[in-house]
């Protein structure tokens, strides 16, 4: 069964950076592209970015681009989200999402909080 | 940019009505349109994709319609489960991009 599972929980200060892990399994990895979406403490749900597992071509949500950065690791079926200079407003559960082609967003990771705070 | 508005921002329904669900695109975007349901403490889960087609297991109960800037999320017959914040998102082929909805909490009456 298809599964992505998340890295977990992080406490960070202002200005440090964070790097989330999802390690899928259960699918083929390098068929499907790998979205990330953030929500804040009982806020709703912002896209983030996507990047393709075949290719490793990645788009990031405008506000984001310069502090987000998506990389992959085909050998291990991981993908890996970077955000730097956090801020008290970047504290939010981050999740990885697989993305179908036409479909959207079908199976979810668990989901991993990160707490910026000083 | 696009931006998708959800309305109402909270729905009261009592169980075994319907609720019916409105999601609006600031400009087309055909039918590159997804319904998600999430509860508290859990991932979104995927409903509906392509505006009306549900997504794998998901209940007849659920069906979606619209197309162009109009979108409706329509739960037939509520059942308890199914008391949750649903999300609009909407799909951009080019450059490669999602937006979601603000939101639509379903709440029992």
């Amino acid at each position: 069964q298809v599964q992505l599972v998340q890295s977990g929980a992080e406490v960070k200060k202002p200005g440090a950076s964070v790097k989330v892990s999802c390690k899928a399994s259960g699918y083929t990895f390098t068929i499907y592209g790998i979205s990330w979406v953030r929500q804040a403490p009982g806020q709703g749900l912002e896209w983030m970015g996507w990047i393709s597992a075949y290719n490793g071509k990645t788009n990031y949500a405008q506000k984001l681009q310069g502090r987000v950065t998506m990389t992959t690791d085909t050998s291990t079926s991981t993908a890996y989200m970077e955000l730097r200079s956090l801020r008290s407003d970047d504290t939010a559960v981050y999740y990885c999402a697989r993305e179908k082609s036409e479909v959207g967003f079908d199976y979810w990771g668990q989901g991993t909080l990160v707490t910026v705070s000083s | 940019e696009i931006v998708m508005t959800q309305s109402p921002a909270t729905l009261s329904v009592s169980p075994g009505e319907r609720a019916t669900l409105s999601c609006r695109a600031s400009q087309s975007v055909s039918s590159n349109l997804a319904w998600y349901q999430q509860k508290p403490g859990q991932a979104p889960r995927l409903l509906i994709y392509g505006a009306s087609t549900r997504a794998t297991g998901i209940p007849a109960r659920f069906s979606g319609s619209g197309s162009g800037t109009e979108f409706t999320l329509t739960i037939s017959s509520l059942q308890s489960e199914d008391f949750a914040v649903y999300y609009c998102q909407q799909y951009n082929n080019w450059p490669l991009t999602w937006t979601f909805g603000q939101g639509t909490k379903v709440e029992i009456k």
